[in-house]
């Protein structure tokens, strides 16, 4: 999507191996955001940052950090992962809160396979 | 937990029908958003409706809210095959600042 990436796409990791994604926008916005997507639940927020440095915990967050040392990135590491972490992430932006404006903007997200 | 739940969660009609979807959800909102997404791909923001609107048209999509019945539907007119995606709702709740609480999403199948 024109605007924010996800990278990468696809990772196959083992348990118990930490992992990073990384969101990276080009828009500017304040707002970024971390789901994971999951059959019958839906999309669920992990973390998500309003500002370089200031991030705050979603409803799944247990398992998950993240930073964001500038504007433009925003990163979500698994610790240690586990096989319940398998799962699509999608990252999203916003230029005002809980999307106001335009609504979010999604990347393309990253399949996540934890063996 | 999630704030929004569609109804139904799954819908198959043929082209040009109307499709209709429900989300309700539990606690007061500022906003509520439909998203649409097609398989394999990221999510994509249709229509946002306001707290204090109680209906929005976009194109062939209309959006009613109705507070007081913390209820929100989503009316495609004259559906294509291009429609069949899931649709999402979205909403901005009092009180949590920054974010967006998404439901679980209608699958809409729109058959030739």
């Amino acid at each position: 999507d024109a605007g924010i990436t996800q990278s990468p796409r696809h990772k196959v990791t083992e348990t118990g191996t930490p992992v990073t994604l990384r969101c990276h926008q080009t828009e500017n916005h304040r707002y970024m955001y971390w789901y994971r997507q999951d059959p019958g639940h839906g999309l669920r927020l992990i973390h998500y940052s309003y500002g370089v440095k200031d991030t705050d915990k979603g409803e799944v967050s247990d398992g998950y950090s993240v930073s964001r040392s500038k504007t433009e990135d925003f990163l979500l590491t698994l610790e240690s992962a586990t096989s319940s972490q398998t799962s699509v992430y999608f990252c999203a932006i916003s230029d005002r809160k809980q999307g106001a404006g335009y609504g979010y903007t999604f990347g393309s997200g990253t399949r996540l396979t934890v063996v | 937990s999630q704030q929004g739940e569609e109804d139904p969660q799954a819908l198959s009609i043929q082209e040009g029908e109307n499709a209709t979807m429900n989300c309700s959800y539990k606690t007061s909102i500022n906003n509520l958003q439909w998203y649409r997404q097609n398989s394999g791909r990221g999510l994509v923001h249709l229509i946002l409706i306001r707290s204090n609107e109680r209906e929005k048209h976009s194109g062939r999509l209309r959006v009613t809210l109705d507070t007081s019945k913390k209820s929100s539907s989503l009316l495609i007119t004259a559906s294509r095959a291009a429609d069949t995606a899931s649709y999402f709702c979205a909403t901005g709740n009092t009180g949590t600042a920054s974010k967006l609480t998404f439901g679980t999403g209608t699958r809409l199948q729109v058959m030739l």
